[in-house]
């Protein structure tokens, strides 16, 4: 069966810290890959989305970026996080089949002070 | 479309009635629907699709319409639970990307 995790959970992190954070998906190979941000109360924001190991495309120009370094492995990174970065983070994606759903994963919480 | 910058509208229902939540896409090339559901602090939650050659599908206690004259969707949820209390999300597939819809918070009345 196929699985999608995320970590951490929560993070808490002072302004101008780096950022990483990790998605890895289980049971599927050469799915599409996707970041989106939740602010509190809102709807989802897509930020980012890999076709392939190596290929991001980017929505929404800010301070972030996103690296697919293996075919199941998508990461979330910032060299200087903002107050604006907090929200929740949201890893998705969707198989290689003719199936176009796309399924997420837990979240994570990011908070920035 | 997308209204991420907007806060969540409030559909309130009487518990065991039916719900009917709204939702209007932007892209007349989408060609694939889906709905969510999401719950306080976790992941949204795939409830049904629909792909844009059809205009109603039904599920276990959903069913969703698909209006492509107008680019409307609906969710409708018979006798509603209170376990379907929760922020429900329409999203327009548009080539490789998901776009999501504003959603809408779904609260049951006891």
């Amino acid at each position: 069966s196929q699985t999608i995790h995320q970590w951490p959970a929560t993070l808490v992190q002072p302004v101008g810290s780096p950022l990483s954070l990790e998605c890895t998906v289980e049971g599927t190979s050469n799915p599409n890959l996707y970041w989106y941000r939740q602010a509190a109360g809102r709807g989802l924001q897509l930020l980012f989305y890999s076709v392939g190991i190596g290929q991001i495309s980017s929505e929404v120009p800010q301070n972030l970026s996103a690296s697919r370094p293996q075919d199941r492995q998508f990461i979330l990174s910032s060299k200087k996080l903002l107050l604006s970065d907090s929200g929740f983070y949201l890893c998705a994606y969707r198989g290689a089949s003719a199936i176009r759903t796309q399924y997420f994963g837990p979240g994570t919480r990011l908070l920035v002070l | 479309g997308e209204s991420v910058g907007l806060h969540l509208p409030t559909l309130s229902v009487q518990e065991g009635d039916n719900s009917i939540i709204n939702c209007a896409y932007s892209n007349s090339a989408s060609d694939y629907f889906i709905w969510y559901k999401q719950e306080s602090g976790k992941g949204p939650q795939f409830i049904i699709d629909i792909r844009s050659n059809m205009d109603k599908r039904q599920g276990q206690r959903v069913t969703v319409l698909l209006n492509k004259t107008v680019k409307h969707l609906s969710l409708q949820i018979a006798a509603t639970q209170p376990g379907d209390s929760a922020v429900y999300f329409c999203a327009e597939n548009i080539g490789d990307k998901i776009i999501f819809g504003k959603g809408t918070r779904l609260h049951i009345l006891p």
